[in-house]
């Protein structure tokens, strides 16, 4: 039971770079999340999807894109990455409803030169 | 606007008990979790409060007073693996999740 996967885990890029970060989960959960950490604040929602073809915006959504064309795949692309997201980013999954436990993947550590 | 505190970082010893607090406030509530994340990891689900009270499962217990905007999480019997942050986090009216930064938990022997 592979669970909820990200790749890459590790990603070092120059500013002005497109960077996608994929995110799969393996449960078949309705909802997916996309998150940033950064030190001395809480995780922040970028985006998140409550089906397929389904996505809205969360707190952070700008220079971010997303999408959802399958259940199991959440992709989060940065068009022109800049050095102010340099961070930790999360994807997540819930089963049904945003009550639902989120299940969080191992994280990808994204930085920006 | 919207808001989570909780202390940035506490110190509790091996064996013993400790209760991390967390206020809130955020327009409309529809529960409130809470997570832990060891250094490097994911965080991962330790409670969810919607109701007024004391839910305990093991060592660890979460209360919530939805009255004055306020929870906490209790440890006991600390263990050292029990060294982490533990993540607040409350649903608000448009069920978006609202975390607050962490509260850094170090066990002494």
């Amino acid at each position: 039971d592979a669970g909820i996967t990200q790749s890459p885990r590790y990603k070092i890029t120059e500013t002005g770079r497109q960077v996608t970060l994929m995110c799969h989960q393996t449960w078949s959960h309705s909802y997916m999340f996309w998150y940033r950490q950064d030190l001395g604040h809480g995780l922040r929602l970028i985006y998140y999807s409550a089906a397929a073809d389904i996505t809205d915006k969360g707190e952070v959504p700008d220079g971010y894109v997303v999408s959802r064309s399958k259940t199991e795949n959440f992709p989060l692309t940065l068009e022109s990455a800049t050095r102010s997201q340099t961070s930790v980013y999360f994807c997540a999954s819930s089963e049904r409803e945003v009550t639902d436990t989120q299940y969080f993947g191992p994280g990808t550590r994204l930085t920006v030169l | 606007g919207q808001n989570i505190d909780q202390p940035t970082e506490m110190t509790a010893t091996e064996g013993a008990i400790v209760q991390i607090n967390c206020t809130y406030q955020t327009s409309g509530f529809n529960g409130l979790f809470w997570y832990q994340q060891h250094a490097g990891e994911a965080p991962t689900f330790l409670s969810y409060n919607v109701l007024d009270g004391l839910e305990e499962k093991g060592r660890f217990s979460s209360f919530l007073s939805r009255s004055k905007g306020y929870s906490y999480l209790l440890l006991k019997e600390l263990q050292m693996k029990d060294s982490a942050s533990y993540l607040c986090a409350a649903l608000d009216s448009n069920y978006q999740l609202i975390w607050g930064a962490g509260t850094k938990l170090i066990i002494k022997p």
